[in-house]
């Protein structure tokens, strides 16, 4: 089955502590983004990947590290994560040369910073 | 950054109803428009993308439309159901510069339908 899938789906850590969340796709995408969900927004791009060690800023990269090492795995990290990192975060994967194609999401990770 | 707004923010309506919601984006430099269903506790499902004017897709009892010179689309429902209770989101591709190929989302329009 097609799928983009993510882990943890829920993670509650201490301001301060090194984390990260994986994603991983198995439809051999070039793409692959990082999204946050906040209440009354919209989702915000974090990260994303054109290809394999190929990534560059989205709107809100501050506080992230991302890598792409192999095309099926995007992970986010949180180098010293913070409350106002707490939100629903999301990675998405689409065909890379095909701008029309639809983003596959990952079923989220709800991050929880005391 | 660019502004894609939806309207209304939340919408209630009951069983049998139909409905609709905008999506209002820049008229400049459109390439795409994607719909996005999001259920609660699930990952958004990609609805329709859209890439040209006058555009009209249809998904059982979900279409939509585009209008890239004015910059906006519309979502419909027809004889809504609970099921169809979630969160619309759309996102607009932009064809210039720095953004080519980026998908801005807006902020989402949350449907309940009450039985």
């Amino acid at each position: 089955e097609a799928q983009v899938t993510q882990n943890p789906r829920y993670l509650i850590t201490v301001t301060g502590k090194k984390l990260t969340v994986t994603c991983s796709q198995n439809m051999n995408h070039e793409y692959m983004s990082w999204y946050r969900q906040d209440p009354g927004l919209g989702l915000r791009q974090i990260y994303y990947s054109m290809n394999v060690e190929v990534t560059d800023k989205g709107d809100v990269p501050e506080g992230y590290k991302v890598s792409r090492k192999e095309k099926r795995n995007f992970p986010l990290i949180l180098e010293s994560p913070s409350p106002n990192q707490t939100s629903l975060y999301f990675c998405a994967s689409r065909a890379g040369g095909d701008y029309n194609s639809p983003l596959h999401f990952g079923n989220g990770t709800r991050l929880t910073v005391t | 950054i660019l502004n894609v707004e939806q309207s209304p923010q939340s919408l209630h309506v009951q069983e049998g109803d139909s409905t609709n919601f905008t999506c209002s984006f820049p008229s400049s430099n459109f390439y795409a428009l994607h719909w996005y269903r999001w259920e609660t506790a699930k990952s958004p499902e990609a609805l329709f993308v859209m890439t040209l004017n006058g555009d009209e897709k249809k998904k059982g009892r979900i279409s939509a439309t585009l209008n890239t010179k004015e910059g906006y689309s519309y979502l419909y429902i027809k004889g809504s159901q609970p099921e169809d209770s979630a969160t619309y989101l759309c996102a607009f591709m932009s064809a210039g510069g720095t953004s080519y190929g980026k998908l801005t989302f807006g902020q989402g329009t949350i449907l309940t339908v009450h039985p």
